[in-house]
């Protein structure tokens, strides 16, 4: 069984802040791929980083980054510096490789940015 | 890059009818598509996968009959709610990915209302 808990229900952060949403993950399996999606409120799932159960290095992209971390089975989303547009709901997600599987998601986190 | 077309983008119906959802992959082909069922405010729960050419694996606790589903082709998987009730509102979303490692693409989703 494969199971994705994102402990913050909703944070509230002011425009520039950084801000860090957490996911934390179960699967017994060995190879899998980590994601997240961010929700705006119009509802479509956007897709922002897929990390493969072998690469630990961190990534940064303009203001995201995400920090993985295997031994704590963590999979962390920072935003430096956060914008009203960066409100949305986030979800962290769980997928096995190989054949087609599916998507186990966390019950995410919702963002407030406010100026 | 891929995009998952869904339609309608919002649908209002009387109870006991049957409403159709279609989802279609515009730019590559996919032998496997998930349908989700989102309720306000919380999280995506895969209902079935739908299998192009073959029946759809539905999780469990999910209605078979009332929830059909068909993937004809490998471009297109249509999600019929069959006699709707007010409980069956929802946002149901569905999403493929061109290859079986690829992230999962995510239609825009459609916002059920039954009255």
């Amino acid at each position: 069984a494969q199971k994705v808990t994102q402990a913050q229900t909703e944070i509230s952060v002011v425009e520039k802040e950084d801000v860090t949403l957490d996911c934390v993950y179960e699967t017994r399996d060995t190879t899998y791929y980590l994601f997240w999606y961010k929700q705006p409120p119009s509802g479509e799932l956007v897709f922002l980083i897929r990390r493969n159960s072998f690469d630990e290095q961190n990534e940064i992209s303009g203001r995201y980054s995400w920090n993985f971390q295997k031994s704590t089975s963590s999979f962390n989303f920072t935003i430096t510096a956060s914008q009203v547009v960066d409100s949305a709901v986030y979800f962290c997600a769980l997928r096995f490789t190989g054949t087609a599987s599916k998507l186990t998601f966390g019950t995410g986190t919702r963002l407030q940015v406010t100026l | 890059g891929a995009v998952v077309s869904q339609h309608p983008s919002w649908v209002i119906c009387k109870s006991g009818t049957s409403v159709k959802i279609e989802c279609r992959s515009l730019d590559f082909q996919a032998t496997t598509m998930f349908w989700y069922r989102q309720f306000p405010k919380q999280s995506l729960m895969l209902m079935a996968t739908s299998n192009e050419g073959s029946k759809a694996t539905y999780e469990q606790g999910v209605e078979k009959d009332k929830f059909l589903i068909n993937h004809a082709s490998l471009t297109l998987s249509t999600l019929t709610v069959t006699s709707a009730h007010p409980e069956d509102s929802s946002f149901y979303i569905c999403s493929a990915s061109p290859q079986n490692d690829s992230p999962l693409h995510f239609g825009n989703g459609t916002r059920l209302t039954v009255t």
